[in-house]
């Protein structure tokens, strides 16, 4: 089945700097791509996401890139503010499932420092 | 986005006692539903996935008979944790997809914290 890395598990930067979140994924065949961000005692909420078709995708401060050959998808956020901080979680999801069940990564503890 | 309510928000229970959450899809209909469990500082993992009007397909590992799912309409999954006990403590979370052809957008609750003493 389907495998998700993510790195790095803890993220700090200065308040207006920039930070990139990074996830390989193991099934050719996945073809959907979200990324979520959870605050403490809360559900994760989606906050961008990307299929195959497109190699980037871009919602003012945040952007998704996909690399299909190296399976591989990055979130970037820009000009990072102090509300920014939370655990970024990436998924996949494969047709091979008919559920769309999502796989999740391990988490990326974002801290931006004001 | 899509609303995806879940309840309760916290509960505590007493070892041996079983509890149920809820998890409602507001505005849509949802033909799936997914349960997670998060243990602090960890990443969500499936525990099954709700199917209206059939069974739920269980991830391996997980006891059917300990967590029980149900999926009787198009809005309203639940899990019942059954005979519960200090491990079973963590934050459960439910999501649902709306169902539509290409659409895998899944929307989550705001899930549930169990705390069993």
């Amino acid at each position: 089945g389907e495998n998700v890395e993510q790195h790095p598990s803890t993220l700090s930067v200065q308040e207006g700097d920039s930070a990139v979140i990074k996830c390989t994924y193991s099934d050719s065949a996945s073809n959907y791509f979200p990324w979520y961000k959870q605050e403490l005692g809360k559900g994760p909420q989606l906050i961008i996401d990307i299929r195959s078709n497109v190699g980037e995708k871009k919602d003012q401060r945040i952007a998704v890139t996909l690399n299909k050959t190296a399976k591989h998808f990055s979130l970037h956020i820009t000009e990072t503010q102090p509300e920014d901080s939370a655990v970024y979680f990436c998924a996949a999801s494969s047709p091979r499932d008919s559920s769309y069940k999502l796989i999740f990564g391990s988490g990326t503890r974002l801290l931006v420092r004001p | 986005g899509a609303v995806v309510s879940q309840h309760p928000s916290w509960v505590i229970c007493k070892s041996g006692t079983s509890v149920k959450i809820e998890c409602r899809s507001l505005d849509f209909q949802a033909t799936t539903m997914f349960w997670y469990r998060q243990f602090p500082k960890q990443s969500l993992m499936l525990m099954a996935t709700s199917n209206e009007g059939s069974k739920a397909t269980y991830e391996q590992g997980v006891e059917k008979d300990k967590f029980l799912i149900n999926h009787a309409s198009l809005t309203l999954s639940t899990l019942t944790v059954t005979s519960a006990h200090p491990e079973d403590s963590s934050f459960y979370i439910c999501s649902a997809h709306s169902g539509r052809i290409m659409n895998t957008e899944a929307f989550f609750g705001q899930g549930t914290r169990l705390t069993v003493v």
